[in-house]
């Protein structure tokens, strides 16, 4: 079983649209996170929620925006999706109660997303 | 938060050892040092972790610096397998959790 997976693989969509992607946990883990990889590579952690609450909101336009509806998912929602968009999106998960320096996460295949 | 400096790419044959440098000269005594990688198309996988210790995993080493201002993640025989993008962090042992990453070192292994 896959302990971290996200649904779609690829995306593909036209600017000015509104997209959803899904990520799933089961590894029994209390945080969540969304990370976004740019054309050059960099990866950039957006949110983090633990136990279904926000506890990370970096500076993402408010077109993203997470939901959790339970402990072992975290989708991301986009509004009016645009070209700058487009990368891959990576979901990950840690345990988060531990201590935090030695806190381990796990990564998701990421999606990979196309705005035309 | 402590950054990190590491080399942008290096190069190592099958079956030979690898040492990649981390540079963390403004690490605080509460901070581990993490080692990610990256494989292609993939997302990152958790290496290794140490706080002042040196540390063995199945996957690597990871040699620390007595003053910890820099780190060394050890592969001892690199496969074709581990090229990849490796990262080294700098997490507080008191942060939110959250993982600040760098450029990486982009290691390719010829065969």
């Amino acid at each position: 079983d896959t302990a971290v997976s996200q649904t779609p693989k690829y995306l593909v969509t036209q600017m000015g649209n509104d997209k959803s992607i899904k990520c799933e946990q089961n590894l029994g883990h209390d945080t969540m996170y969304w990370y976004k990889q740019d054309s050059k590579k960099f990866l950039k952690i957006m949110f983090s929620y633990n136990n279904k609450e926000l506890i990370i909101n970096e500076t993402v336009p408010n077109r993203f925006s997470p939901k959790s509806p339970d402990k072992a998912h975290l989708n991301l929602h986009i509004n009016s999706l645009e070209l700058g968009d487009s990368a891959v999106y990576f979901c990950a998960s840690s345990q988060g109660s531990t201590g935090r320096g030695t806190d381990t996460q796990y990564f998701g295949p990421g999606t990979r997303l196309t705005v035309l | 938060d402590a950054k990190t400096t590491q080399p942008n790419s290096m190069e190592s044959n099958e079956e030979e050892p690898v040492h990649l440098p981390c540079n963390h000269s403004t690490i605080s005594g509460t901070d581990y040092i993490h080692w990610y990688r990256q494989l292609p198309s993939q997302g990152p996988e958790y290496v290794i972790h140490g706080l002042t210790s040196n540390v063995n995993n199945r996957m690597a080493s990871l040699a620390i610096a007595e003053d910890r201002k820099s780190s060394t993640l050890i592969l001892h025989r690199a496969t074709l397998r581990d090229a990849a993008v490796y990262y080294c962090i700098l997490r507080g042992a008191y942060n939110n959790n959250d993982m600040r990453f760098g450029a990486g070192t982009r290691l390719t292994v010829k065969p």
